[in-house]
């Protein structure tokens, strides 16, 4: 696609719940990364695919976070047993880095979490 | 620990003004450094990328340099337009290979008409 799309742009959900979040990256972007922005503050990094594995996933806050990029493509952010700390704008960015990151990342707009 | 910092938070002035946005970044040991625009509820938009070996990037009205030595970068804007507000954001890459970006708090500039 043109650029990095995210789905849904909004979710509310209730404390305890289940949800999933969606990033398709730029056509051809083997490098995919999540990140978590909370208001008035810079996104904070979560995770990093290089093609379909995760090379670094350091910044998930705990086990109740997994993400997967089974195809090397679309990546699904996974959130269980949800709590309203969660709450913050996911983001999810692409970059044409091969093997090694160093280049320009792209973000898509963001998926809202609230988790009430 | 690599810590990002923007000052000031929030930045109002009037149109047609040329104004600076500072960035600094307490481990000068980078690889590059990254100029980002987020409007509200939106992502962020790649503005500019500073090499750690370059002083400085241009795009329009935009200019960015990078002082690596002092910790350092600035984002110029000439020539301010109301569609310039929203906010800037700055991400340095710590190494070559580095997996992640550490962000600023951004800047939240408004220019008024």
């Amino acid at each position: 696609g043109a650029g990095v799309s995210q789905t849904p742009s909004n979710k509310v959900t209730e404390k305890g719940k289940y949800v999933e979040l969606r990033c398709d990256p730029i056509s051809g972007h083997t490098a995919l990364y999540w990140y978590r922005q909370s208001l008035g503050q810079g996104p904070e990094f979560l995770i990093y695919f290089q093609g379909t594995g995760a090379a670094d996933d350091s910044g998930l806050p705990n086990d109740r976070f997994f993400a997967v990029r089974p195809e090397g493509s679309v990546s699904t952010l996974k959130i269980q047993r949800t709590e309203r700390g969660d709450s913050a704008v996911y983001l999810c960015a692409s970059s044409r880095d091969r093997d090694i990151p160093t280049g320009e990342l792209f973000f898509g707009e963001g998926s809202r979490l609230t988790v009430l | 620990k690599q810590e990002v910092t923007q000052i000031p938070a929030a930045l109002s002035v009037p149109e047609g003004e040329n104004l600076v946005l500072n960035c600094s970044f307490t481990d000068s040991a980078i690889y590059n450094l990254q100029w980002f625009r987020q409007d509200p509820g939106k992502g962020l938009t790649s503005l500019l990328l500073i090499q750690s070996s370059q002083r400085e990037q241009t795009s329009g009205r935009l200019n960015a340099s990078l002082d690596k030595s002092s910790g350092r970068s600035t984002l110029y804007i000439a020539a301010s337009q109301p569609g310039d507000s929203a906010t800037y954001l700055c991400a340095v890459r710590r190494m070559e290979g580095a997996q992640k970006l550490v962000f600023g708090q951004g800047t939240r500039l408004t220019i008024n008409p």
